[in-house]
């Protein structure tokens, strides 16, 4: 089965610095999202992404927070300056069909903040 | 607004016991769709089903099955003769039908253990 890759499996970065998440969805789904789940809690939404624009996002999702897809393959969120409260486990997804398809998720990135 | 609800936050059984757990969801949209991931130690999000809101046919798929019932709101999920590789948090999810994406609302989650 078609995978959702994310890369690094873990990131450990210092307050204040930037951080890129990488995600490669699978090649021919349309819709992309981020999801992030703080540790030992629910798994939540934080943006989705389609036709290059977000069309939905929560309100976790604040200015420190953007997404791209700079070209064919890649999905990335970057968070510009990090905030102990940032770490989590971020997850990428995908999907094929506007409503009710599944989301595939990736393996997640681990995101420490120091 | 959208809310799933997992009342049962931990789980321990002995293997081969039946275990259910249970999902309540509320949500204004009269179509939707419910889903159930499984998150094993390792961490990833293992899709195991979805559930239209018009199809309230319950469904079995070997160990797995699932009870929806749109009277109650719930949307329970039985493992038959449970093993050890059921141990995971298992998440019971919700999609509305507004909105431009399949943006999931998830659960709490509920931490099921099973032992030998």
């Amino acid at each position: 089965e078609p995978e959702v890759t994310q890369t690094p499996s873990h990131q450990v970065t210092q307050m204040g610095q930037e951080v890129i998440l990488r995600c490669v969805p699978i090649s021919n789904h349309l819709y992309f999202y981020w999801y992030r789940q703080i540790l030992g809690q629910k798994v939540e939404f934080l943006v989705s992404f389609y036709n290059n624009e977000i069309s939905e996002k929560s309100e976790i999702f604040d200015d420190q927070f953007s997404v791209e897809r700079p070209d064919g393959s890649n999905f990335t969120l970057k968070i510009r300056s990090t905030k102990l409260e940032d770490s989590a486990m971020y997850f990428c997804a995908s999907s094929d069909m506007r409503l009710g398809r599944k989301l595939f998720f990736g393996s997640g990135t681990q995101l420490s903040v120091l | 607004a959208q809310k799933v609800t997992q009342a049962q936050t931990e789980i321990s059984v002995v293997e081969k016991e039946d275990v259910t757990l249970d999902c309540v969801y509320e949500t204004r949209d009269t179509t939707y769709y419910l889903f159930w991931y499984k998150q094993p130690p390792s961490g990833e999000l293992v899709f195991l089903i979805r559930r239209n809101s018009f199809d309230e046919q319950n469904e079995i798929s070997g160990r797995y099955s699932w009870n929806f019932q749109k009277s109650t709101s719930s949307f329970n999920f039985t493992i038959t003769a449970s093993q050890v590789v059921d141990s995971a948090v298992y998440f019971c999810a919700l999609s509305e039908a507004a909105g431009t994406a399949s943006k999931l609302t998830f659960g709490t989650g509920t931490r099921l253990q099973v032992t030998l």
